[in-house]
């Protein structure tokens, strides 16, 4: 079956760290651009993160987050850091079909917040 | 990287159409073809209705159309069902390499 399905989600204190995952089944990971989109209590999606032969990221989480990926063990991850209340979402694992903004395999999202 | 503008809420009885506006920039929704709309209902991962502007993909209804004109995108959507009634979100491949999404717009179905 083809998916996605995230960990890592959980509570943490501000200025902490979490790395996130997303295991991927019924699919080559390496033919694939993966995405991590997240999604504040009550708020809108905002994308965060791409990767493929290169990363890119938005701005609001650049020098924050990292992504990568581990073909060999079907995974991307989303390395979290300097974490903020601000964090607080459901974090997607999304993979991106051939052209741009093709987003049609979405995980089920991990939570993840961040109090004291 | 400023979110696209969306309307916050719109309504329409079940048969009529809607349309969701999503207004950006030069750098965004006016510089490319790659403009994608999602419907997600509460609790649920977004689903794809809509991708490079006016592509459907398998499996989603043709009553769900997208558009363009300038740096405002739309998405249509005809003959409404109670189903329908989620939020949309349209998100844009940017000048930057990046995606910018939408606030998001809750359709009701009156």
């Amino acid at each position: 079956e083809v998916q996605l399905v995230e960990s890592g989600g959980g509570v943490v204190q501000p200025g902490g760290s979490l790395r996130l995952s997303c295991g991927v089944s019924g699919f080559t990971l390496s033919s694939y651009w993966m995405h991590w989109v997240r999604q504040g209590p009550g708020r809108g999606l905002v994308w965060l993160s791409r990767i493929y032969d290169s990363t890119t990221y938005a701005d609001a989480v650049k020098g924050r987050f990292t992504i990568s990926r581990d073909n060999a063990k079907n995974t991307v991850y989303l390395q979290l850091s300097s974490l903020t209340v601000e964090d607080t979402a459901v974090y997607y694992c999304v993979r991106g079909d051939p052209g741009y903004g093709v987003f049609q395999l979405w995980g089920q999202g991990t939570l993840v917040t961040v109090s004291s | 990287q400023s979110a696209l503008t969306q309307p916050a809420s719109v309504s329409g009885s079940p048969g009529q159409s809607i349309t969701i506006s999503c207004t950006g920039t030069s750098s965004d929704v006016g510089g490319f073809d790659y403009v994608s709309w999602f419907q997600q209902h509460p609790g649920k991962a977004p689903k794809l209705m809509i991708y490079e502007v006016a592509k459907w993909p398998s499996g989603v209804s043709n009553r769900f159309s997208g558009s363009k004109s300038g740096n405002t995108a739309s998405l249509t959507i005809s003959g409404l069902q109670a189903d329908d009634e989620a939020d949309y979100y349209c998100t844009s491949f940017t000048t930057s390499s990046t995606w910018v999404f939408g606030g998001g717009t809750k359709l009701t179905v009156l």
